[in-house]
């Protein structure tokens, strides 16, 4: 089984408000990434977790902020976005950090 | 720096006709590569994955890629397109710290 799981599927918030992402995987995967995906573009990666330690964070705005509450669980909580952050949120995990990677189906997110 | 080039945002083929995108990548070591596909509105599908086993990788959904280390190249192709390929394919290395992405190319197949 190689799946990843993520919700919603679709989320619309203003620019006032508080909002989470939820990413799960039951692989025993021990890295979890988030990425944001403009349309027509590659996926971007925003923040690595390493056995639920955070490895890497690509210069991302706090207005985004990582969480790993356990090996299976990551969130991303969201506060005070802009519009230009609407994008389609993708989580990953993979064995170990630089082993194969396996996507999730994403959070599509409208800012308004 | 490692990089991926992808040539041909778009291509378009016939039903059942050959399959042919294509990928030249960089790297001063032998890389891990990958190309994944994403279905409209859906998240990124592993096809396949070379790791210096063998050349001629074999992924899902009869599609296949050689890697070409003389020629940086690692193309895919599946030799009879069906109208559900119709997706977004990236060719992707394995980084140090990260993936690599190419810029995708868009599989249109028409009747």
């Amino acid at each position: 089984d190689t799946e990843v799981t993520q919700t919603p599927k679709h989320l619309v918030m203003g620019m006032t408000n508080k909002k989470s992402l939820k990413c799960e995987q039951h692989m025993g995967h021990r890295a979890m990434y988030w990425y944001k995906q403009k349309a027509k573009k590659p996926p971007e990666l925003m923040f690595v977790y390493s056995y639920e330690k955070l490895s890497i964070n690509e210069s991302v705005p706090s207005r985004f902020s990582p969480e790993c509450p356990n090996s299976s669980l990551l969130n991303l909580h969201l506060h005070a976005l802009q519009p230009e952050d609407s994008a389609l949120y993708l989580c990953a995990s993979s064995q170990a950090h630089q082993e194969t990677q396996y996507f999730g189906p994403g959070t599509r997110l409208l800012v308004l | 720096a490692q990089s991926v080039t992808q040539l041909g945002s778009h291509v378009s083929v016939s039903e059942g006709a050959l399959v042919l995108l294509r990928c030249n990548y960089s790297s001063s070591v032998p890389p891990y590569l990958f190309w994944y596909v994403q279905y409209p509105n859906q998240g990124l599908q592993l096809l396949l994955k070379y790791t210096s086993a063998a050349t001629l990788v074999k992924g899902i959904n009869g599609f296949e890629a050689e890697f070409k280390k003389s020629e940086t190249s690692f193309h895919l192709t599946k030799p009879s397109a069906h109208m559900s390929d119709a997706a977004e394919y990236f060719c992707v290395s394995g980084g140090y710290n990260k993936l690599i992405f190419g810029a995708g190319t868009r599989l249109a197949v028409h009747p």
